[in-house]
C-alpha cells in the first residue's frame, strides 16, 4: 500500500477553513484516497474519498492534484467539534485500510 | 446506513482470564471485517482480517492463538483475547466494509480493555 505523509499537528481558528495536506507520491492509478477522523476515544469516522476528481460532501471537500501525488482535505468552517486526529489513507485492492500517524487538528476559539 | 456496533464499550478483567468483544454490522452484511488495536497516543494498528465462514488472516507479529477471531455470520465477528495480560490493555476497534452510503469502511465505537 502507498505510504502517506501528513504534518503531525495543525491549528485552526474557529469559523475559518481548515486545510489538511497529505502527500502520497507513490500512489498507483487505481488507488483511492480516503480521509477519516478520530475524536478522542472513539472509532474513526469516514469523511470523504476520491480517486482523481475533486470531491465534496456535507462534511468536507477533497482536492487531489492532477498528478495525484498529494491531496488536501478542506473543512470549510471549522468548529470546536472538528478537533480530532485526521487520517489520510491510500486504499488499494488488497482490501486493507492501513493507518499512518495522522494530523492532530486543534480548532481554537 | 452502514452502522457497526461494538460491544462492550469498556471492560476490566483479571490477568489470565479471557474476554470476548463483539462487532456487528447492523444494517448491512459484511463478509469481511477488520480488527485494530490502538495504544495511547498511537495510530490504529491492523491486527487481522476476519472472513465470514473461514479462518481469519493475521498481520505479522499478531499471535493468532492469543487473539481468537470468529466470523460465524454475515453480521457478526468476535475477537477473544485469551489469557489476558496487562500488556493486552488497549483500545480495540473493528470495522466492516460497506457499499452504502459510501464504498468504504465503517468503524465501531471501540472497546477499552483494561487487564488488572
Amino acid at each position: 500500500d502507498a505510504k502517506t505523509t501528513q504534518p503531525p499537528s495543525m491549528d485552526c481558528a474557529e469559523g475559518r477553513a481548515a486545510n489538511l495536506p497529505c502527500n502520497h507520491s507513490t500512489i498507483s492509478g487505481n488507488e483511492y484516497v480516503y480521509w477519516y477522523r478520530q475524536i478522542h476515544s472513539q472509532g474513526p469516522q469516514y469523511i470523504i474519498h476520491g480517486l482523481k476528481n475533486n470531491e465534496t460532501n456535507e462534511m468536507a471537500s477533497l482536492i487531489i492534484t492532477e498528478d495525484r501525488k498529494s491531496s488536501t482535505l478542506i473543512l470549510p468552517h471549522a468548529t470546536l467539534r472538528d478537533t480530532a486526529v485526521y487520517y489520510c489513507i491510500v486504499y488499494s485492492n488488497t482490501g486493507k485500510l492501513i493507518f499512518g500517524q495522522g494530523t492532530t487538528l486543534q480548532v481554537k476559539p | 446506513g452502514a452502522v457497526v456496533s461494538q460491544h462492550p464499550s469498556w471492560v476490566i478483567c483479571k490477568s489470565g482470564t479471557s474476554v470476548k468483544i463483539e462487532c456487528r454490522s447492523l444494517d448491512f452484511q459484511a463478509t469481511t471485517m477488520f480488527w485494530y488495536r490502538q495504544f495511547p497516543k498511537q495510530s490504529l494498528m491492523l491486527m487481522a482480517t476476519s472472513n465470514e465462514g473461514s479462518k481469519a488472516t493475521y498481520e505479522q507479529g499478531v499471535e493468532k492463538d492469543k487473539f481468537l477471531i470468529n466470523h460465524a455470520s454475515l453480521t457478526l465477528s468476535t475477537l477473544t483475547v485469551t489469557s489476558a495480560h496487562p500488556e493486552d490493555s488497549s483500545f480495540y476497534i473493528c470495522s466492516a466494509r460497506s457499499q452504502l452510503p459510501f464504498y468504504g469502511y465503517t468503524f465501531g465505537s471501540g472497546t477499552r480493555l483494561t487487564v488488572v
